[in-house]
C-alpha cells in the first residue's frame, strides 16, 4: 500500500459525459501528479500540483481539468468525453516537487475509466 | 526536455536465472533521480529500485541492482534469481531535480516474462 488513495477504483460512462476523478495524497505529501495510461502504452504525464499551485503541464487535454485543494487532495475533471479517453489513471505523490529529499514518487492504484 | 527509452519491448528469462532490463535517458542536466517501477498485472505501479545521479555507487535491493553508467547515460536494471512474481512490465523512469520540473519521465516499458 503505497498510502496514495484513489477513487473510484472503475468507472463506466457513455461518450460526451464529464467524470471526476479524486486522489489522496500520502500523509506529509505536499505535490501531486496526475498520469495517463493508455491500454498498453506508457505513461503520459498530464499535470502537477505542489501545494494548491499548479506547478507543470504535459500533455493535458484541454477537455481535462484539474485542481488540488486545501486539504490537498486532487481532482481530474474529464469532460465531454471520447472513445480514446478510456485508460487508466493515475494519481501519484511525492513529498517535494522536486530536489534531493522527497524525490520519489509513490504512485495510487490507478482509476480504471471506460467510455462507451 | 528528457527523455527516455527502453529499447526491449519484451523479455523473457527462465525462472532462478538472471535477465537485464535496459534502459537509456537523454539529458542536459548533471543532478536527478532514476527509478525502476514494476506494473504487474493488478496494474499498480511500484517502485522497484532508485538511484540518485550524484552517487557512484550502484543501488541495490535484495535481488534487484543497477547498472548506472552516467557518461553514457544508461540506467540497466539487472534481476537475480528470477520469480514468477516478477513477472510484469517494467518502466524506467527519470526525474529532474528541477522544482519547477517535478515530474517524471517514462519509458515505454519493458514486458518480462518468466518461465517456470
Amino acid at each position: 500500500d503505497s498510502g496514495v488513495t484513489q477513487t473510484p477504483k472503475h468507472l463506466i460512462t457513455a461518450t460526451g459525459q464529464r467524470v471526476t476523478l479524486r486522489c489522496s495524497p500520502r500523509s506529509g505529501d505536499l505535490s501531486v501528479y496526475w498520469y495517463q495510461q493508455s491500454l498498453d502504452q506508457g505513461l503520459q504525464f498530464l499535470i502537477q500540483y505542489y501545494n494548491g499551485e499548479e506547478r507543470a503541464k504535459g500533455n493535458i487535454l484541454e477537455r481535462f481539468s484539474a485542481q488540488q485543494f486545501p486539504d490537498l487532495h486532487s481532482e481530474l475533471n474529464l469532460s465531454s468525453l471520447e472513445l480514446g479517453d478510456s485508460a487508466l489513471y493515475f494519481c501519484a505523490s511525492s513529498e517535494r516537487p522536486g530536489g534531493f529529499s522527497g524525490n520519489t514518487i509513490y504512485f495510487g492504484e490507478g482509476s480504471w475509466l471506460t467510455v462507451v | 526536455a528528457q527523455t527516455v527509452t527502453q529499447s526491449q519491448p519484451e523479455m523473457s528469462v527462465q525462472e532462478a536465472e538472471t535477465v537485464t532490463l535496459s534502459c537509456t535517458y537523454d539529458t542536459s542536466e548533471s543532478d536527478y533521480y532514476l527509478f525502476w517501477y514494476k506494473q504487474p498485472p493488478s496494474r499498480q505501479m511500484i517502485l522497484v529500485i532508485r538511484q540518485e545521479a550524484y552517487k557512484q555507487q550502484n543501488a541495490t535491493e535484495n535481488r534487484f541492482s543497477v547498472n548506472f553508467q552516467k557518461a553514457a547515460k544508461s540506467f540497466s536494471l539487472k534481476i537475480s534469481d528470477s520469480q514468477l512474481g516478477d513477472a510484469a512490465m517494467y518502466f524506467c523512469a527519470y526525474r529532474s531535480l528541477n522544482t519547477n520540473a517535478g515530474k517524471s519521465t517514462f519509458g515505454d516499458g519493458t514486458t518480462l516474462t518468466v518461465k517456470p
